[in-house]
């Protein structure tokens, strides 16, 4: 079965770019019917929709991180990736990577989470 | 964007026992509502879509129900292995919205 798997720099200094890979195992990313999709949790709070990418390039974000989001993806590698600029404390969380149906957007499955720690 | 209220945030319990775990829109979110379950360091799982459809390999103890902006999620007897997080999440406009949280302790 799909299975995904978040990789990335657990730390990242105030004001630089967070960076993210989320790896397809079990399936392939160039399925028409899904969006690869970033979640994150932020501590002591509940679970926010960061945005998705289709494989083929369309995106959609939350218009509270439009500004400083962009999803990609590398269908060669069956990987996409998060990036998000201007990094604060408050962009400190767990971020999940999810599968997210076309048709009817629950996210099913998920990646089991990275902690980001924004800090210098 | 529509806010999902979760009650209670915390709920007591001992294996066995029924729960009941309510969600709510400021909106009406159709039928346009998911159930997820989380353990910490545990990929998150979808439990139930569609409101009442349970995803593949969730037991029948879990069951959704609700319409418009009232939803819940019942567990008929809780088993050591469900005291977990519980989310609610609404589909039905963009941004996908989650609610707070229920924790089952």
């Amino acid at each position: 079965q799909v299975q995904l798997q978040e990789s990335g720099p657990g730390l990242v200094q105030p004001s630089q770019t967070l960076s993210l890979t989320c790896t397809v195992s079990g399936g392939s990313i160039n399925t028409w019917g899904y969006y690869w999709s970033w979640v994150r949790q932020q501590p002591g709070k509940g679970l926010e929709w960061i945005g998705y990418i289709h494989y083929s390039g369309s995106t959609n974000y939350n218009p509270s991180l439009k500004s400083r989001v962009s999803i990609s993806v590398d269908t060669s590698k069956n990987q996409f990736s998060l990036k998000l600029s201007s990094v604060t404390a408050a962009d400190t969380a767990v971020y999940y990577c999810a599968r997210e149906l076309a048709t009817d957007n629950w996210l099913d499955p998920w990646g089991q989470g990275t902690l980001v720690t924004v800090s210098s | 964007e529509v806010v999902m209220t979760q009650s209670p945030a915390t709920l007591s319990v001992s294996p066995g026992e029924r729960v009941t775990l309510s969600c709510r829109a400021t909106q009406s979110v159709s039928g346009n509502l998911a159930w997820y379950q989380l353990k910490p360091g545990q990929a998150p799982r979808l439990l139930i879509y569609r409101t009442s459809t349970r995803a593949t390999g969730i037991p029948a103890s879990f069951s959704g129900s609700g319409s418009g902006t009232e939803f819940t999620l019942t567990i008929s007897s809780l088993q050591p292995e469900d005291f977990a997080v519980y989310y609610c999440q609404q589909y039905n406009k963009w941004p996908l919205t989650f609610g707070g949280g229920t924790k089952v302790e």
